[in-house]
């Protein structure tokens, strides 16, 4: 089956500085990627979508300047956490979708702890 | 944005069926998935079903499918310890899935 690979799996960081969360769709090309975010104990939130070769769209209340995404190529979805605070401290997992294929292959997730 | 509702904790025997059920709100949902999250790793698809079929089965899952009142169940037959995770069900909207808060199945010996 479809493999997605998310990078890394678990990152601690200080506060102030950048994250980046690479998601790469290793045998198939994902046309579209999302992006979640998990809180203990609670759902997955859709954070934003991205289409290859265009700006993702975010969902309401997630900061488009803070939550940097990228989705550059076919292959390739980044998330940036840029400048984190410790309430950015969260499980992040990517999703990709390749055409209209219904089914979504998910990423392992990375678990961010900013001290 | 809609909401996915389902119980936070199941407990069931070893060889026992496990249901575990899940209510969604929006009736223009065209498709229901289960995934599975084992510990420490990603959410795995385990089955989809689309809104215009009550019941699909595949091995020993079976899904139900209540439209009229919103309602979707994941039953699986001979529950074994590999069984416990957390099962998530979320509904489509749009291109993204809404996820519920998902299951956690305990399986004991």
């Amino acid at each position: 089956g479809a493999v997605v690979s998310q990078h890394p799996s678990r990152v601690i960081c200080k506060s102030g500085t950048s994250v980046k969360i690479e998601c790469r769709s290793l045998d198939f090309q994902a046309t579209t990627m999302f992006w979640y975010r998990q809180f203990p104990k609670q759902s997955l939130m859709l954070m934003a979508t991205s289409n290859e070769g265009s700006k993702a769209t975010y969902e309401q209340g997630v900061e488009k300047d803070k939550f940097l995404i990228n989705h550059a190529s076919l292959t390739l979805s980044t998330l940036t956490v840029t400048s984190a605070h410790p309430e950015d401290s969260s499980f992040y997992i990517c999703s990709a979708k390749q055409g209209l294929e219904e089914k979504l292959f998910f990423g392992s997730g990375t678990q961010l702890s900013v001290l | 944005g809609e909401d996915v509702e389902q119980s936070l904790f199941l407990s069931v025997r070893e060889g026992d069926s496990s249901v575990i059920n899940c209510t969604y709100t929006d009736s223009s949902s065209t498709y229901l998935y289960w995934y599975k999250q084992e510990p420490g790793a990603g959410l795995q698809l385990l089955t989809y079903i689309f809104s215009n079929m009550d019941m699909k089965q595949d091995q020993r899952l079976t899904v139900l499918l209540n439209k009229k009142d919103k309602h979707l169940s994941l039953r699986i037959a001979d529950t074994q310890t590999g069984d416990s995770a957390i099962y998530f069900c979320a509904e489509r909207e749009g291109t993204a899935l809404i996820f519920g808060k998902g299951t956690t199945l305990s399986v004991s010996s």
